[in-house]
């Protein structure tokens, strides 16, 4: 969706590398979502973030939310083999009162990590 | 355990021919989606369901149609006005807004066309 933007679009880096992914939003979000994807395979869900200037980390992935709601960058530090597959972030911009949530995806970012 | 299941993993249809997806859930959600993703594209919304026997059309509603008459099923059908249906289908459940909400996936179908 041009509503939302990720960079780079394929991302190859050597093991023990650090790496940045951005996704970049034309409009305020309610929340933004990133999930992995194994190519073939469901979406798993990493990480949600709502607030202006949150940041959230799980093992050695961490994601930001800039204060604007607008930015937001998914970092992996000393990446390794199992970080590989494609990397998504959705947007959500349902209003808060409404049941359920309407996601709008990026294109992707395909990570592969060099042993 | 729970979670959501699609059938089958690999579909192939005839020209002209409607064929249905099966998407089930037992994590007791609310809401359901089907969602479409094309070769290093995104996923694009086709149609959700916030309750039972209520449905919206998503960004790319044409030529495909959904039901929803109990809470763990949503199936789509790809009807033959669905002119180029090659592409691999997701389907998705979440519970009622709250903060740190999700959106769960099955592990998709992939559709071809004979």
């Amino acid at each position: 969706s041009q509503e939302l933007e990720q960079s780079p679009q394929s991302l190859i880096v050597q093991e023990g590398k650090n790496l940045t992914i951005n996704c970049t939003s034309s409009k305020t979000l309610y929340g933004l979502y990133w999930y992995k994807q194994k190519y073939g395979e469901g979406l798993i869900f990493l990480m949600m973030l709502q607030k202006g200037g949150e940041e959230k980390s799980h093992e050695k992935i961490t994601a930001k939310l800039d204060e604007k709601k607008q930015q937001s960058s998914l970092h992996i530090t000393a990446s390794q083999p199992s970080h590989a597959g494609i990397y998504l972030c959705g947007a959500d911009r349902t209003p808060l009162e409404t049941s359920g949530s309407r996601l709008t995806f990026g294109e992707g970012t395909q990570l592969t990590v060099n042993p | 355990d729970g979670g959501i299941t699609q059938s089958p993993k690999y579909l192939f249809r005839k020209e002209g021919q409607n064929v249905t997806l099966s998407c089930e859930q037992n994590l007791n959600h609310d809401a359901m989606y089907w969602y479409r993703q094309d070769p290093g594209q995104g996923l694009r919304l086709i149609y959700y369901s916030q309750i039972v026997n209520d449905f919206q059309k998503g960004d790319i509603a044409e030529g495909y149609s959904v039901s929803r008459e109990k809470k763990e099923s949503f199936p789509l059908t790809v009807t033959s006005a669905q002119k180029n249906p090659t592409a691999f289908y997701l389907c998705a459940s979440s519970p009622p807004r709250m903060p740190g909400g999700t959106q769960y996936f099955g592990p998709g179908t992939r559709l071809l066309v004979l």
